[in-house]
């Protein structure tokens, strides 16, 4: 069963605004990952929140936890153009070996 | 990207071919991953090798062959492939500590494979 989903689907701001996406899963989780995905490259790891924490910052990147709702927010502040990409939650699974579980990702334009 | 590397980059092949994907991680990492990248799909996990061992195989065909010779190393062979097979390919590294492959992997920029 699909583990994350991202929301919205896709996102379009100004540089300089702050973008906000969402992510909800299904089970019960030890972390919680964000990665970005420039267009047609590899994904690239931004931040990893334990079960067991509730806010985590890295820069201009904002990521809250609330495990009684399962769910999550990835916020980042002062947006630029070089922040378009897609960005992914994934969630250690409810299979064996804990693996990670992608979702489809929230597309981000950010125009200058 | 220089932690994992892949290629070819871009690959086009014919159903009735034959082609390898090579992934090769500089991380020191002990497990490795294949992924499929479809559009509007969420990333599928093909296949992970762990110390050398597949550990994991997601009921993928069997015209996609991996091979784990070292820790180093992951290849994808691919023969008489369909054009749905057509994505980008992504390999991954990460530490396994334990059973735990949960941490954070660090992916190469992928192949985009097209079948004609």
């Amino acid at each position: 069963s699909q583990q994350g989903e991202e929301d919205p689907q896709a996102l379009s701001i100004q540089e300089g605004e702050n973008a906000t996406m969402n992510c909800s899963y299904k089970t019960s989780i030890n972390n919680l990952q964000w990665y970005r995905q420039n267009s047609g490259r590899g994904l690239v790891h931004l931040i990893l929140i334990r079960s067991n924490e509730r806010e985590k910052h890295s820069g201009r990147l904002r990521v809250t936890l609330d495990t009684s709702k399962k769910s999550s927010s990835l916020l980042i502040t002062a947006s630029r153009a070089a922040d378009t990409a897609s960005y992914f939650c994934a969630t250690d699974g409810d299979t064996g070996f804990q693996k990670l579980v992608f979702g489809t990702g929230t597309r981000l334009l950010v125009s200058p | 990207e220089t932690g994992v590397t892949q290629t070819p980059r871009h690959l086009v092949m014919g159903m009735t071919n034959k082609k390898s994907l090579k992934c090769e991680q500089h991380l020191g990492h002990n497990a490795m991953y294949w992924y499929k990248q479809s559009a509007k799909k969420p990333l599928e996990l093909m296949f992970v090798y762990s110390l050398e061992e597949r550990v994991e195989n997601n009921s993928v065909p069997s015209r996609f062959s991996p091979e784990c010779p070292n820790s180093s190393h992951l290849f994808l062979h691919l023969h008489t492939l369909q054009p749905e097979d057509s994505a980008l390919y992504l390999c991954a590294s990460s530490q396994r500590l334990g059973q735990d492959l949960s941490y954070e992997q660090y992916f190469g920029p992928g192949t985009r494979l097209t079948v004609t």
